[in-house]
């Protein structure tokens, strides 16, 4: 088991560019979830699925898009980078009585 | 609007001695409580938890208190050992409003000296 994968690690994008972040997970888990972490602010629910096919807003879900077609990959899509958007990125899975195990993360540098 | 608070940034402990790390809370729906440790570069790790139906919990070294009327909970490890020594984040979520939702605090900095 890879357990939760991220792509890519880290990546510069200048004002304006779009982009995807890459999540896999190879456990079967229902639930997934996209996080960013920013200094002093701990982690933020950005969007998370409850299901192929399902997804739904989390706390900051302003400038990015999410879809869940399949139960294993659960990207996160920036349409219009911000500097805003400069921070560290994890996404997590788990089924629905266990807790949830976390990606490595994308380091993400908006210029 | 900060629902879970770990108002201590840092603790510095000695090899040996207990760590305490707190957290505090203020929505009323939280009914489940976990820790998570994280290592620079690296994603956070699942370290205990406790429902709220209880107040406290053990694994090993480490031990979560639960104190609902104060809506406070704390990690203890006893004993702290060098590579305990990482940021330590307090979640929460409420089992009953979809439950995989965490709500996470701004994180402690544990330094275990020798």
């Amino acid at each position: 088991n890879a357990g939760v994968t991220q792509t890519p690690k880290f990546q510069v994008l200048k004002t304006g560019q779009s982009m995807t972040l890459q999540c896999a997970q190879d456990m079967n888990h229902e639930y997934m979830s996209w996080y960013r972490q920013d200094p002093g602010m701990g982690l933020r629910l950005i969007h998370y699925s409850v299901g192929a096919g399902i997804t739904d807003q989390g706390e900051v879900p302003n400038g990015y898009n999410v879809s869940r077609s399949t139960t294993e990959d659960f990207p996160l899509r920036l349409l219009s980078a911000a500097p805003s958007q400069t921070s560290v990125y994890f996404c997590a899975s788990s089924s629905a009585s266990e807790t949830q195990y976390f990606g490595p993360g994308t380091r993400l540098l908006v210029l | 609007d900060q629902q879970v608070k770990q108002n201590s940034p840092s603790l510095s402990v000695q090899e040996g001695r207990i760590s305490i790390l707190n957290c505090d809370y203020t929505n009323s729906m939280f009914d489940y409580f976990l820790w998570y440790k994280k290592y620079p570069a690296e994603g956070p790790t699942f370290l205990i938890s406790i429902s709220s139906i209880k107040d406290k919990n053990e694994d090993g070294r480490f031990t979560v208190f639960l104190n609902k009327s104060a809506k406070h909970l704390s990690l203890h490890i006893v004993p702290s050992q060098p590579g305990d020594s990482a940021v330590y984040f307090c979640a929460a979520s409420s089992l009953t409003g979809g439950g995989n939702k965490l709500t996470f605090g701004t994180g402690t900095q544990l330094k275990v000296e020798l």
